[in-house]
C-alpha cells in the first residue's frame, strides 16, 4: 500500500535560518503530492502542491520537488519567521478523488 | 464565503455513549472525508463519501459510521464511545476534478472520552 514518511521532529530553529523538512513516499502508481500546514489549534491548510515528477510546488517562500527517482518531495525555506512555526504534513494522493495519505507530521519551532 | 464547518468544536462525553460529530460544506464539493489526528500518527482516514448515498471505510473505520444524506453534510457517529476515540477530528471536502485536486479542511472537533 502507499505510505509517506516524514523526519521526526520537533524542528527547532532560529528566525532566518534555512530550512528543510524531509519528505518519502511509496506508491503504486503515480501520486500527486502535497504540503499541508497546521497552525497552533487550527485545521490543516494546503501549502503547495505538485501532480508530476519534476513540477515545483511553491507558496509563501515554500518549495518543494517531486522527484520520481528518489520518491521524495522535500519541503524547504531559505529564511524562516517566527510566524512558521507550525506542524507540517506531506501527504499524497493517487486518482482524482482525493483520499489523502499523510506521513505522521514534523513539528517545527521557530526561536526570535 | 463558502466554507465547512464542524461542531460541536469541543465536547466531553463518557464511555459506551452515542457521540455524532456534524461537518457542513458550502462548496457543493461531491467529496466528503473524516480524519482523526493523534500524536504520531499525523491523519488517519476513518470514512469516506464521493457523493449522495455512498459511503465507503477507510484506514480506521471499527467503532465509527457516517452517513450522506445530501450533498453538504456528513455526520460522523460513534456508536459507542471508547477511551481510544478520544482524538482531534477533521472533516474535508474535496470535487472530483482530476487528479491533485484540493481537500480542504475544517478546524477540527476535539472529542474526549472519559
Amino acid at each position: 500500500g502507499n505510505s509517506v514518511t516524514q523526519m521526526e521532529g520537533p524542528v527547532t530553529l532560529s528566525e532566518e535560518a534555512f530550512l528543510t523538512i524531509n519528505c518519502t513516499y511509496t506508491a503504486t502508481g503515480y501520486p500527486s503530492l502535497f504540503w499541508y500546514v497546521q497552525y497552533p489549534g487550527e485545521g490543516l491548510q494546503l501549502l503547495l502542491k505538485a501532480t508530476k515528477a519534476d513540477d515545483k510546488g511553491s507558496n509563501k517562500g515554500f518549495e518543494a520537488t517531486y522527484r520520481k527517482e528518489t520518491t521524495s518531495f522535500h519541503l524547504e525555506k531559505g529564511s524562516v519567521q517566527v510566524s512558521d512555526s507550525a506542524v507540517y504534513f506531506c501527504a499524497l494522493s493517487e486518482g482524482s478523488w482525493g483520499k489523502l495519505q499523510f506521513g505522521a507530521g514534523t513539528q517545527v519551532v521557530v526561536t526570535p | 464565503d463558502a466554507e465547512i464547518t464542524q461542531s460541536p468544536r469541543h465536547k466531553i462525553t463518557e464511555t459506551g455513549r452515542q457521540v455524532t460529530l456534524a461537518c457542513h460544506q458550502t462548496w457543493n464539493h461531491n467529496n466528503m472525508f473524516w480524519y482523526r489526528q493523534d500524536l504520531g500518527h499525523g491523519l488517519r482516514l476513518i470514512h469516506y463519501s464521493y457523493g449522495v448515498q455512498d459511503t465507503n471505510k477507510g484506514e480506521v473505520s471499527d467503532g465509527y459510521s457516517v452517513s450522506r444524506s445530501n450533498t453538504e453534510d456528513l455526520p460522523l457517529t460513534l456508536e459507542s464511545a471508547a477511551s481510544s476515540q478520544t482524538s482531534v477530528y477533521f472533516c474535508a471536502s474535496s470535487r472530483s476534478t482530476g487528479n491533485g485536486n484540493t481537500i480542504y479542511f475544517g478546524e477540527g472537533s476535539w472529542l474526549t472520552v472519559v
